[in-house]
C-alpha cells in the first residue's frame, strides 16, 4: 500500500548546525517522486526538493540534500546551517508515475516541526 | 508571475450551512489538484483537474462535495451540507500538464471551521 512515514512528530536543532528529518515510504510501482515541502506558519507549502527513483544521485537544492536510499525505501531530508527561518513543518510526499504521463497525486506523510534554537 | 490563489483564506460556517472555496491555479496550468488537511492527520489527496475534467476524483469524501472547473481555468470546492468533520485546511495545487514537470505549486490554503 502506499504510504509515508514520518517518525518524528518535532525536532529541535540548534542554529548553524545540521539537522535531518526522516521519512520512510512504501510503494509497489517501481517508477515513483519523492518530495519534501516546507509550511511555515504563515500557511504557504514551500517545495524544497525532489528525487526521482531512478536518479543516480542524491539531489540537492542549496542547504537541502535528499538523503535517499532506495533498498531502505527512505528519503531523508538534510538541512545543512539550520537558520532561525527554517523553523516550520516540514512534510515528506510521494507522487507514483504508474505507468507515466500526466502528474499524479500526492501521499503525505504526517509532518514534523522543525523549531531553531538561537 | 501571480501564484496559486485560493479565496477565502478563513471561513466559519454552522454544520448545515454551505460553503464554497475558490482557487485560481498558474496560468497555464492545465493540472489543478485539491487536497485537505484535517487537524492531526495526513494531507489527503482529493481530486486533480486536467483542464476542465475531472482525471481522478477518488480522493472525494462523499457526495456533500462538489468541485467544478468551468473553462479549465479556476476551480471551485462547495461542500453542501457541511458537517463538523469537514474541519480542515484545504490546499489547491497546479502544475504543468506532462509527466516532465515535477513540482506541484500550492495556494496558501483555506482553513475551513465548521461549528
Amino acid at each position: 500500500a502506499q504510504k509515508i512515514t514520518q517518525t518524528q512528530p518535532g525536532m529541535f536543532v540548534q542554529e548553524k548546525e545540521a539537522v535531518t528529518l526522516d521519512c520512510t515510504y512504501d510503494t509497489s510501482d517501481p517508477s515513483y517522486g519523492l518530495f519534501w515541502y516546507k509550511q511555515p506558519s504563515s500557511g504557504e507549502m514551500i517545495f524544497l526538493i525532489y528525487q526521482g527513483s531512478y536518479d543516480q544521485q542524491n539531489a540537492t537544492e542549496g542547504r537541502y540534500s535528499l538523503n535517499f536510499q532506495k533498498a531502505r525505501k527512505s528519503a531523508n531530508l538534510v538541512i545543512s546551517a539550520s537558520q532561525l527561518g527554517d523553523s516550520a513543518m516540514y512534510f515528506c510526499a510521494m507522487r507514483e508515475n504508474g505507468s507515466g504521463g500526466n502528474n499524479r497525486k500526492l501521499i503525505w506523510g504526517l509532518g514534523t516541526s522543525l523549531a531553531v534554537n538561537p | 508571475e501571480a501564484g496559486v490563489t485560493q479565496f477565502p483564506s478563513h471561513s466559519v460556517i454552522e454544520k448545515g450551512q454551505t460553503v464554497t472555496l475558490r482557487c485560481d491555479p498558474i496560468s497555464g496550468h492545465d493540472n489543478l489538484y485539491w487536497y485537505r488537511r484535517v487537524m492531526g492527520k495526513e494531507i489527503k489527496f482529493l481530486l486533480h483537474f486536467v483542464k476542465e475534467s475531472k482525471q481522478d476524483e477518488s480522493g472525494m469524501p462523499n457526495n456533500r462535495f462538489l468541485a467544478e472547473r468551468t473553462g479549465g481555468t479556476y476551480s471551485t470546492l462547495k461542500v453542501q451540507p457541511a458537517e463538523l468533520e469537514d474541519s480542515g485546511v484545504y490546499f489547491c495545487a497546479s502544475s504543468q500538464l506532462g509527466s516532465g514537470s515535477h513540482e506541484q505549486y500550492f495556494g496558501p490554503g483555506t482553513r475551513l471551521t465548521v461549528t
